[in-house]
């Protein structure tokens, strides 16, 4: 069975840029949450969705939007990308959602904003 | 707010046995989850604990009290590949998870 796929794995933007990510979660899972890693540092929450809906929002801006298609895929969009925005982005899929499910990870796009 | 406080880094020897601690602040709390991440990996779900006590997996186990708002990972028979960050990870009442700042574990041989 294919695990948590997300396209692309590397990507490299100018400040200013859109840029969307893609995320396929585990056949049967509901649940796609997002979150962005910086290097040293746990993984923040962006959104969750379930059922198409979305569940749970982070601290984010506005700039920062995702949606959940009905074959359970998702995008996540972020416009005017900053230097800051330079991260891991990793998408996780569970069954349901809360943590007693066990998210499972894919393995990530890495963005760098220039 | 949310805030989990655990350690950034602990060493240890092959065959030992290490814990990793942490403490959470947060409102409407469901339960702590722990993650292990290999450099350049993605995190991999190890437990979930959402009432008091031990809950065991192999060599894995981890420790939930509620009343004291913490909890930890116990690693018995530390092997080398055991090397990576680990997180701990509060669920709260709006089903989001959220992950301390991870500890990095170094077993040396």
């Amino acid at each position: 069975d294919a695990g948590v796929t997300q396209s692309p794995t590397h990507l490299i933007k100018t400040r200013g840029q859109h840029v969307t990510l893609r995320c396929s979660p585990i056949s049967g899972h509901k649940s796609v949450s997002w979150y962005q890693q910086v290097l040293g540092q746990g993984p923040q929450f962006i959104f969750q969705y379930y059922e198409k809906e979305e569940r749970g929002r982070g601290n984010f801006p506005d700039r920062f939007s995702a949606r959940q298609f009905p074959n359970y895929s998702s995008e996540l969009n972020v416009n005017a990308l900053l230097l800051g925005d330079s991260a891991l982005y990793l998408c996780a899929s569970s069954l349901g959602y809360g943590g007693n499910y066990g998210y499972t990870f894919g393995s990530g796009t890495r963005l760098t904003v220039v | 707010g949310q805030s989990l406080e655990q350690p950034s880094e602990v060493t240890a020897v092959e065959g030992a046995i290490v814990q990793i601690n942490c403490t959470y602040q947060t409102s409407g709390f469901y339960g702590l989850s722990w993650y292990q991440q290999h450099d350049g990996g993605a995190p991999t779900f190890l437990s979930y604990n959402a009432l008091d006590g031990l809950e065991e997996t192999g060599r894995f186990s981890s420790f939930l009290s509620r009343s004291d708002s913490y909890g930890y990972l116990l690693l018995q028979e530390l092997q080398m590949k055991d090397s990576a960050s680990y997180f701990c990870a509060v669920t709260n009442a709006g089903n989001m998870l959220t992950f301390g700042g991870g500890t990095r574990l170094m077993v040396k041989p």
